[in-house]
């Protein structure tokens, strides 16, 4: 069964620190790796896709380790706008159009003023 | 920039009677898929749809469950007899045909309250 387990949270913290999440998966032929964010009663939105070599996107990082798989989001310097439930999200067998995105539950982020 | 839309934003609906669900994927993108996600639950996958097919789809779209590109521009997903269970949010998203990281943007959602 292809799963996805992440933290639940809530993670509260003050605006302007680091904060960072993990998520592990359990299908090891998972081609494809994404971040989402989620706000309540909202659709999910593409925050980055993770490649292997990790990657970065503003005040956003992203870690894959393959071997261990384990999947990695850094937010630095957090704003209260960062305030989300943040999805990790792999994507099937063949890494192609065709697959069916598989979400984690979800880690619920509250950036406090 | 382009979107996904969709349509009705809510949708309220007796248990038994059918309803459809529509989605306008982004013009230039050639995979279109829909999830669902139960309330206080995960993103469900439901069923990815190609060049006027069914690509894949997972074991909750059962016979209960079918789709459709009527025309150009949309992509509809039927629920037939529905039960109460059914209630969710239900998401259509797209993407553009590629191997490798290939990135799913989603509408709106529709919420289904089936009663």
């Amino acid at each position: 069964r292809k799963e996805v387990e992440q933290d639940p949270g809530p993670f509260n913290v003050p605006e302007g620190a680091t904060v960072a999440f993990n998520c592990t998966y359990s299908n090891s032929a998972s081609q494809s790796f994404f971040w989402y964010r989620q706000d309540c009663r909202k659709e999910p939105k593409l925050l980055m896709s993770v490649y292997s070599s990790g990657n970065e996107d503003g005040r956003f990082t992203a870690q894959l380790n393959r071997a261990s798989q384990y999947i990695s989001l850094l937010i630095r310097d957090s704003k209260l706008s960062d305030s989300a439930t943040y999805l990790c999200v792999v994507n099937g067998h063949s890494g192609g159009g065709a697959d069916g995105l598989t979400f984690g539950k979800g880690t619920h982020l509250i950036i406090q003023p | 920039e382009p979107e996904v839309t969709q349509t009705p934003s809510h949708q309220v609906t007796q248990m038994g009677q059918e309803v459809i669900l529509r989605c306008v994927p982004i013009s230039n993108h050639l995979y279109f898929y829909w999830y669902r996600q139960i309330l206080g639950q995960k993103v469900e996958f439901l069923v990815s749809f190609y060049n006027n097919e069914i690509s894949e789809k997972s074991e909750i779209f059962d016979d209960q469950f079918s789709v459709e590109r009527p025309d150009g521009s949309n992509f509809t997903l039927k629920i037939r007899s529905t039960k109460l269970e059914d209630s969710a949010m239900y998401f259509c998203a797209s993407s553009v045909l590629g191997q490798g990281a290939v990135e799913q943007y989603f509408g709106p959602g529709t919420r289904l309250t089936v009663t």
